[in-house]
């Protein structure tokens, strides 16, 4: 079983549509996260969510939209995409009172 | 400010060479310094952490060398082989629950030659 798994694996969609990622994880972390990983490899977190509240925004663009319906999925949706938002998009995962987070395989959202 | 800056941007190194890969940050805030490791098409994995309270910690091969009056850090990685081949991140973590946050360092790109 695999721990963080994201959908899809690869995205190439155009400029100004709206699409979603999906993330789900069978940890039982409590807290899940967003993050993009631009074409020269920095890492940088966009949102995280604590038993589906919103906790963390990072400056994201409000065309950026996470929802939480449970504890166990954070998905990303993304509105009038630009070609800038191309990237791969991790999900991670924190336990309640640890520092390990767990990454899911990522998403490669190419925009044409 | 909450940058990590991470040095070089990538390293060559023979097999069983060591790689040293190098790291500062400017919170002192942080408390909490982990290493991830990334294969190419996969997500970052943990390789190796330490807490601001102790100066080295080893783990087989992998050692993080922590210097926290100059807020540096560096991973060293002995007898180097070249399935070590990847993207090494350092990263500065700390906060509470679900505020808990992490920042990367830009990344280092290590090859390992046979």
């Amino acid at each position: 079983d695999t721990a963080v798994s994201q959908t899809p694996k690869y995205l190439v969609t155009q400029m100004g549509n709206d699409k979603s990622i999906k993330c789900e994880q069978n940890l039982g972390h409590d807290t899940m996260y967003w993050y993009k990983q631009d074409s020269k490899k920095f890492l940088k977190i966009m949102f995280s969510y604590n038993n589906k509240e919103l906790i963390i925004n990072e400056t994201v663009p409000n065309r950026f939209s996470p929802k939480s319906p449970d504890k166990a999925h954070l998905n990303l949706h993304i509105n009038s995409l630009e070609l800038g938002d191309s990237a791969v998009y991790f999900c991670a995962t924190l336990a309640g009172g640890h520092s390990t987070q767990y990454f899911g395989p990522g998403t490669r959202l190419l925009v044409l | 400010q909450q940058q990590v800056k991470q040095s070089p941007q990538s390293l060559i190194v023979q097999k069983g060479g060591i790689s040293i890969i190098n790291c500062a940050y400017e919170n002192t805030a942080f408390d909490y310094f982990p290493w991830y490791q990334q294969f190419p098409g996969k997500g970052p994995a943990l390789l190796i952490a330490i807490r601001p309270d102790v100066s080295e910690k080893k783990e087989g091969r992998f050692t993080i060398s922590f210097n926290k009056s100059a807020k540096q850090f560096s991973l060293h990685i002995m007898d180097s082989q070249p399935g070590d081949s990847a993207t090494y991140f350092c990263a500065a973590s700390g906060g509470n629950t679900g505020g808990f946050k992490t920042i990367f360092g830009a990344g280092t790109r290590l090859f390992v030659k046979a």
